[in-house]
């Protein structure tokens, strides 16, 4: 399964500011995944991060507050924009090849706003 | 879309007894079934999937079974240990390759 690095592990934020997470993985990987996790809660899905295009957001998820990108098949970042302290929660990156499924999950991002 | 209800919330066992979690999905598209292990702070993790066209898979103490016609699987851990405790989720995945996960069931194995 793909290895992936997920950075930062935790952060503390002021509100209003923004704050970037990285997802790089070790291998191509042709499917990318955001997440949320509030504690003791599942995984919501915030977008699929789509190669070279514009990510496709679930409901509730707008680029505005969680831009995304996708410059290549090994590398994805989230922002979380102007933060609110109800944006404090876990986020994690999750890859996949399409013809093995397999979905593996990035170490999380746990972050705090203040 | 998919809809994964997952039962129950909370399990609570002794050492050594067998613990059922199942899952019931709605898209009858769905064919590749994941569960995953997630322990406290940490990524959840793959233990075991199964694909729709086999019906059970096993892996050492855990097994998942499927019912397509009744849309819903299970997993069971057999010989429960403490280091089974964890939050368990499980997921349905269709065409579209993203996974509806369910809502998580919290094992408690007590020594």
């Amino acid at each position: 399964s793909a290895v992936i690095s997920q950075k930062p592990s935790r952060d503390i934020c002021q509100r209003g500011t923004s704050l970037t997470i990285q997802c790089q993985v070790d291998s191509q990987v042709t499917m990318m995944f955001w997440y949320r996790q509030q504690p003791g809660q599942s995984l919501t899905l915030i977008a699929t991060a789509n190669q070279g295009s514009e990510a496709t957001y679930e409901s509730g998820f707008v680029i505005d507050k969680f831009p995304i990108s996708r410059p290549n098949l090994t590398f994805s970042t989230l922002t979380v924009s102007n933060m609110s302290p109800e944006d404090s929660s876990i986020y994690l990156c999750s890859v996949a090849r399409e013809t093995h499924y397999g979905y593996t999950f990035g170490s999380g991002t746990r972050l705090t706003v203040v | 879309g998919e809809n994964v209800e997952q039962h129950p919330s909370t399990l609570s066992v002794q050492e050594g007894d067998s613990a059922v979690i199942k899952c019931t999905y709605s898209d009858s598209a769905s064919n590749y079934f994941p569960w995953y292990k997630q322990e406290l702070g940490k990524r959840p993790q793959l233990i075991i999937d199964i694909r729709s066209n086999v019906g059970e898979k096993k892996d050492q103490r855990i097994a998942v079974t499927l019912n397509k016609t009744a849309k819903h699987f299970s997993l069971h851990i057999t010989e429960t240990q403490p280091e089974d405790s964890a939050v368990y989720f499980c997921a349905a995945v269709e065409g579209s390759y993203i996974p509806t996960f369910g809502r998580g069931t919290s094992l408690i194995v007590h020594p």
